[in-house]
């Protein structure tokens, strides 16, 4: 079975300084990878993610992710916050070869507050 | 271009009553998804469709609910004898490809449903 784990409810960061919001997870083949952000009273935005090929991966409004496959990790970060970047941030895997492959199996979620 | 819609945004009914959800995917996406999140949890899956068949429907929790999608287009998510414990936002998802690669999932904005 796959797994996702954000180990913080809750990331705060000054704004314009780097922030990073983890993950980890867990399936029995390679992985896809994939972050979303969901604002208040609105649905989950596709970020960015990992298939394959170079570890660390660039998505929208200046957010990155680096796969480590040997700690199973896909970390979210940015180099400079912005306030408007204050959101709840999802981490999801899919094992493509399993026989739930097309299934997206998601964290708890991360509420990140950057502070003015 | 238009996103995934969802109707109605916010559902209230009463305990036992039968409910539909509509989600009305992007235009030439084939897989169409359901998840279900709960307050302070991240989605968790219900069912998948190709086309009109439904190709993965593990994650439907009980034989109360079941999905439709009779022309490949829009679906109907039916939830029979609702219980308190339904009340969560459902959430609707489409995306490219029969052929199970890495295509991003694109959701929709969510039906609140609260069960008194």
């Amino acid at each position: 079975a796959q797994s996702v784990a954000q180990p913080e409810d809750q990331v705060n960061v000054a704004e314009g300084n780097p922030l990073t919001v983890k993950c980890t997870y867990s399936v029995s083949g390679n992985p896809y990878l994939f972050w979303y952000v969901q604002y208040p009273n609105r649905g989950l935005q596709f970020l960015l993610k990992y298939i394959t090929g170079d570890n660390l991966v660039k998505g929208s409004y200046g957010f990155e992710a680096e796969f480590n496959k040997s700690q199973t990790s896909f970390h979210l970060k940015k180099p400079s916050a912005l306030v408007s970047d204050s959101a709840l941030y999802f981490c999801a895997v899919r094992d493509p070869t399993s026989g739930s492959a097309r299934q997206l199996t998601f964290g708890s979620g991360t509420q990140l507050t950057v502070l003015p | 271009g238009a996103g995934v819609s969802q109707t109605p945004s916010n559902k209230v009914t009463e305990k036992g009553k039968y409910v539909e959800l509509r989600c009305d995917p992007i235009s030439g996406h084939t897989a169409l998804y359901w998840y279900r999140q709960s307050l302070g949890q991240g989605p968790e899956f219900l069912i998948y469709f190709q086309g009109t068949g439904a190709a993965d429907d593990s994650g439907l929790p009980n034989d109360r609910f079941f999905a439709v999608r009779p022309e490949g287009s829009v679906s109907t998510l039916k939830i029979q004898r609702t219980e308190r414990g339904d009340s969560a936002v459902y959430l609707c998802a489409s995306s490219l490809s029969p052929s199970g690669g890495p295509w991003e999932q694109f959701f929709g904005p969510g039906t609140r449903l609260t069960v008194l």
